[in-house]
């Protein structure tokens, strides 16, 4: 069954610093996708990020990047010139080519410090 | 212009009362989903509609009926309603087709549903 592991239940960050969330995942398939969502205390789930296992090229949105590593089955986000706004619950999440199913990480809590 | 919208936003009730939450996109998607997300954060998905056909019913207890009158409404009903059942409750959807492969795309999300148990 596949897995997917966030191992910092909170992260913090000085503004206009980068942090790095770490995402890892378990699985035998080849083609797969991997997202980061952000859950500001809104509550509303939105999307960050989204990287298809079989493009080698790493995604980026604006401050957003990830960095895939697909044989170390990792997927980090890296947030650049971390702003107030950006503090939030993010979620990894992990859907099987073929599938419906997204299985989320545990998320991770990121403070941005003024 | 809202893309998924959930009603209500909060609901309390008693034990035992039987509750439903509306869920409705206009995003022109083929699949909606119910996750429910507990005290921990933690997220799982309870049921999917593709088409108003069921496609994923996960561990779920009977108590919990989806119902897809319509490719852009998927409402969840709830009996008997326990303690347990405390939790945010998100719909979600997806386009078929765009991705590599058939259900393979981007899920968005609606604002939640925080239910109350008491």
């Amino acid at each position: 069954a596949q897995t997917v592991t966030q191992s910092q239940p909170e992260m913090s960050v000085q503004e206009a610093e980068t942090v790095t969330l770490s995402c890892t995942y378990d699985t035998s398939e080849s083609d797969y996708y991997l997202f980061w969502y952000k859950q500001p205390p809104s509550r509303q789930m939105i999307l960050v990020i989204r990287q298809e296992a079989y493009k080698q090229q790493n995604a980026t949105e604006n401050r957003f990047s990830v960095n895939f590593q697909k044989a170390a089955k990792s997927f980090s986000l890296k947030i650049s010139d971390s702003q107030l706004g950006d503090a939030a619950m993010y979620f990894c999440a992990y859907l099987r080519g073929g599938t419906y199913k997204y299985i989320f990480g545990t998320g991770t809590r990121l403070k941005v410090l003024a | 212009d809202t893309a998924v919208s959930q009603t209500p936003k909060y609901l309390v009730t008693q034990m035992g009362n039987d509750k439903s939450i509306k869920c409705e996109q206009n995003l022109g998607h083929d699949t909606m989903y119910w996750y429910k997300q507990d005290s921990k954060k933690f997220l799982k998905i309870m049921f999917s509609y593709n088409n108003k056909e069921l496609i994923i019913n996960e561990t779920v207890p009977n108590r919990f009926s989806p119902k897809s009158p319509d490719k852009a409404h998927l409402n969840l009903h709830i009996n008997s309603l326990e303690l347990g059942d405390s939790a945010v409750y998100f719909c979600a959807s997806s386009q078929d087709g765009s991705g590599r492969y058939i259900g393979t795309d981007t899920q968005y999300f609606g604002p939640g549903t925080r239910l109350t148990v008491l």
